[in-house]
């Protein structure tokens, strides 16, 4: 099946810093997903972006299905930010198949 | 519109009882997937309905593991026996499926968890 890694595994920034969270996928893709899980377990839709370029607020996606990867970039971090950010792909079938997300750890 | 819920939030037992997990989807999405994440891992996927119907159900781990979906509307998932390697974070999610301009979108939402601890 698909493989979908992620990468960096861990991170910690400081507050204020910029990221980029990439996810690299081994197949072609219909649909791609970012997922932020907060520290409740909750996971939390970032964006819908089988290709091309999405903004929303401090964060922004691309992603370039011909090369297949993603990334996620995180601006100006919080220590709301904290958490572990999934990349999900779905493929023909519409079961979405998940990374091993990266953990983001933001310090004050 | 309300989001996907999911019923119990958290829920702990003992080795070889039963559990149900239910979710309710968000209204009018005929698709509806489980997935789960256990010990830190990664999160799988366990079956997907259309409707009532199981379109794949591939994930499911071994046959202590039942999911209905009757009506169509919300599902339950049953674990009969559960085991300690059930523990874990149990996600659904809904969608439907739309089309545009010759490419179909299947943004998947998620609900909150139930997060099941085996004893």
């Amino acid at each position: 099946g698909i493989q979908v890694e992620q990468s960096p595994p861990d991170l910690i920034l400081q507050e204020g810093a910029n990221s980029t969270l990439r996810c690299n996928f081994s197949d072609s893709v219909n649909n791609l997903q970012w997922f932020h899980q907060n520290p409740w377990g909750q996971l939390i839709n970032l964006f819908y972006i089988p290709s091309g370029t999405k903004q929303n607020g401090r964060l922004s996606a691309t992603t370039v299905a011909t090369e297949r990867y993603s990334l996620l970039y995180i601006s100006s971090s919080q220590t709301t930010d904290s958490g572990v950010y999934f990349c999900a792909v779905e493929q023909n079938n519409n079961d979405m198949r998940f990374g091993a997300g990266t953990r983001l750890t933001v310090k004050p | 519109e309300a989001g996907v819920t999911q019923f119990p939030s958290h829920s702990v037992i003992e080795k070889g009882q039963t559990v149900t997990l239910r979710c309710d989807p968000i209204s009018g999405h005929d698709n509806l997937y489980w997935y789960r994440r256990v010990m830190g891992k990664e999160i799988k996927f366990l079956l997907h309905f259309v409707k009532e119907s199981k379109q794949d159900e591939s994930g499911m781990p071994n046959n202590r593991f039942l999911a209905e979906r009757t009506g169509g509307t919300y599902s339950t998932l049953k674990v009969q026996p559960a085991e300690l390697e059930d523990s874990g974070v149990y996600f659904c999610a809904s969608s439907r499926e739309l089309t545009s301009g010759g490419h179909s979108y299947n943004e998947q939402f998620f609900g909150p968890g139930t997060r099941l601890t085996v004893l």
